[in-house]
Formats: C-alpha cells, sequence, structure tokens
C-alpha cells in the first residue's frame, strides 16, 4: 500500500490568503521529502525539498515544514494566486532510490 | 535544451496490442522512472532504473516491461497481459544518489479502444 498521504483531496483558498497543505507518511525510513505541482494534463513540477535533518525549508512564497515525530510534512504557499490552482503532491524518497507518492490535494484558487 | 520527452503525448491502443512508449534523458542522469497516474490519483511506480542495463519492479510491474540499453532512454511497454491500460503515464529521471528530486515528462495519454 501506499506510504504516504494527503490530508484532504480539496482545497479552496482565496487569492491572496495563505495555503496551507498537509502531508502524512508511515516510513520511518525516509530521509527525502519533495513537493510537486501538477497542473492538468501535464508533468509534476518540483516546487521545494526538505531532508529528514531540516525541520524548515523556505523557498519563494513557499515553505515546507517537517515533523518527524508525527511524520507530517505541509506545504505553505505565500499569498496564494490563480496560478497556484494545480494538484499537489507530496512524495518521499526511501534509501533504495524509490519514490512514492501520496494521492494529491487539489488546490482552487477563488478570485 | 535539457529535459525528458515523452512521445507520443496521446497514443490509442486496440486490445490485445502491445505498445511501447518512449522516454528520453538529455539531463545526463543515472536514474529513470515509469509511473501510472490514474484520475483522481496519486503516481504509482512500474519500474525504475538506477544504471545502464538494469532495471527493478515497482508497486504495479505486472502486464509491463522495460528495457535500459542506453542511459537517456528508457521505454515502456505495455503489453496485452496488462488487463486495464488505459492510464496517464509518466516518465521522470534523476541523479542516482538518493536524495535528489526526479524531473517529469509531460506523459503520455493512452487510451485502449
Amino acid at each position: 500500500g501506499e506510504s504516504v498521504g494527503l490530508h484532504l483531496p480539496t482545497l479552496s483558498v482565496q487569492e491572496g490568503d495563505n495555503s496551507i497543505i498537509n502531508c502524512a507518511y508511515s516510513n520511518s525510513a525516509s530521509d527525502y521529502f519533495i513537493w510537486y505541482k501538477q497542473e492538468s494534463g501535464k508533468g509534476p513540477q518540483f516546487i521545494i525539498d526538505i531532508r529528514s535533518n531540516m525541520d524548515k525549508r523556505q523557498g519563494q512564497r513557499v515553505t515546507v515544514l517537517l515533523n518527524k515525530t508525527v511524520k507530517h510534512l505541509s506545504l505553505q504557499i505565500a499569498a496564494t494566486q490563480p496560478g497556484d490552482s494545480a494538484v499537489y503532491f507530496c512524495a518521499e524518497n526511501t534509501s533504495d532510490y524509490k519514490l512514492s507518492f501520496g494521492a494529491g490535494t487539489t488546490v482552487t484558487v477563488r478570485a | 535544451d535539457g529535459g525528458i520527452t515523452q512521445s507520443p503525448k496521446y497514443l490509442f491502443r486496440k486490445e490485445g496490442q502491445n505498445v511501447t512508449l518512449s522516454c528520453e534523458q538529455n539531463l545526463n542522469h543515472d536514474a529513470m522512472y515509469w509511473y501510472r497516474q490514474d484520475p483522481g490519483q496519486g503516481l504509482r511506480l512500474i519500474y525504475y532504473s538506477q544504471i545502464v542495463n538494469d532495471f527493478q519492479k515497482g508497486d504495479i510491474a505486472e502486464g509491463y516491461s522495460v528495457s535500459r540499453e542506453k542511459k537517456e532512454s528508457f521505454p515502456l511497454t505495455v503489453t496485452s497481459a496488462q488487463k486495464n491500460p488505459t492510464a496517464f503515464y509518466l516518465c521522470a529521471s534523476s541523479q542516482v544518489q538518493g536524495g535528489t528530486e526526479a524531473f517529469f515528462g509531460q506523459g503520455t495519454r493512452l487510451t485502449v479502444v
């Protein structure tokens, strides 16, 4: 079965507000995590990553938080824009180089 | 232009036929992957390869076959043994060292008619 999953399948957010997308994982041996964004009919695009020796990492308008105690990962998007509407996946990379994905959260930005 | 190229973008297959999906990368990546995506679902790993002439089964390898004769190429064959082949297929590549991002192609949508 899948070892990575997302809490909510859909998220509706007002333009300009902050978005928080959550992800739970079960493989405590995973040492690297990635957030991807997928637009309709396209391949996933890399957003941000974090290694297991870190708790937080920031990018441009995005922040990833990792809580290893409860095996929880989150992606925060600041000042959400219409172009942020997409499906977001978290993925974990175990030591044998397999990348496992959760089911995804569909984010819809309301104007 | 560096990247991963999948072809064709759309593919139609008659039941009982084998079909091969192409994946080429010029990123000099050692590892390559094939995923299947069904509507509203996440990506499931079919096969992956860490080095030329070697590959491993993923979580849903039954009915699929691959080859890795060249570093830049990792074709996927969907055989007639795959009972439900209609799906969106994604190829990816990454550096062989664990803990690096995977870059994805734009996908091939396979439909069985």
